[in-house]
């Protein structure tokens, strides 16, 4: 089955600094990579998503970016803000699959 | 925004107890999946479900494990014969579809403690 890697397991950055997070997946027939982001005692949202036909997607201070030669794919946010700490998974899915692979989960903590 | 629900947001339970945890998908969804977190560690898929039936399932979803639509509105997950490795957080989801199209929405989860 997939086996998706994340990396770090915590980050923390000043605010207005940039936070990025890596993920690698294991399974090549994986075609679908969404972030999602937990928020203390909450559930988890996604935030954003890419296809693997696609290399890279931004979405105001969110992007993320799709290598599938490598198998790697990875979340960037920018100018960090103190709404951003929170808890941040990636996940896969593959093309005959329903289910969601999560890598370990990121602890970002933005100090103000 | 329609949401997710999930009752009771917390359970503590005997070991060897039998526990039902509810979930209430999104109305026009199709597509309902658990999947449980143990603290500190990652979300791991349990079981997807479509049409009345099993779609998939982990190796975690064994015999001590069952679902069931048993209405147009609510999807139970049944644990018996709870063990201490049983406490976790357990997430419902639903999707309007399935496969890569279609986001999946969690609810807020059901926090399980198996003494």
């Amino acid at each position: 089955g997939e086996n998706v890697e994340q990396h770090p397991s915590t980050l923390s950055v000043q605010e207005g600094d940039s936070a990025v997070i890596k993920c690698t997946y294991s399974d090549s027939a994986s075609n679908y990579f969404p972030w999602y982001k937990q928020e203390l005692g909450k559930r988890p949202q996604l935030i954003i998503d890419i296809r693997s036909n696609v290399g890279e997607k931004k979405d105001q201070r969110i992007a993320v970016t799709l290598n599938k030669t490598a198998k790697h794919f990875s979340l960037h946010i920018t100018e960090t803000q103190p709404e951003d700490s929170a808890v941040y998974f990636c996940a896969a899915v593959g093309v005959n699959d329903y289910k969601l692979s999560f890598g370990a989960g990121t602890t970002v903590t933005v100090r103000a | 925004e329609p949401e997710v629900t999930q009752t009771p947001s917390h359970q503590v339970t005997q070991m060897g107890q039998e526990v039902i945890l509810r979930c209430v998908p999104i109305s026009n969804h199709l597509y309902f999946y658990w999947y449980r977190q143990i603290l500190g560690q990652k979300v791991e898929f349990l079981v997807s479900f479509y049409n009345n039936e099993i779609s998939e399932k982990s190796e975690i979803f064994d015999d001590q494990f069952s679902v069931e639509r048993p209405d147009g509105s609510n999807f139970t997950l049944k644990i018996r014969s709870t063990k201490l490795e049983d406490s976790a957080m357990y997430f419902c989801a639903s999707s309007e579809s399935g496969g890569v199209t279609y986001e999946q929405y969690f609810g807020p989860g059901t926090r399980l403690t198996v003494t």
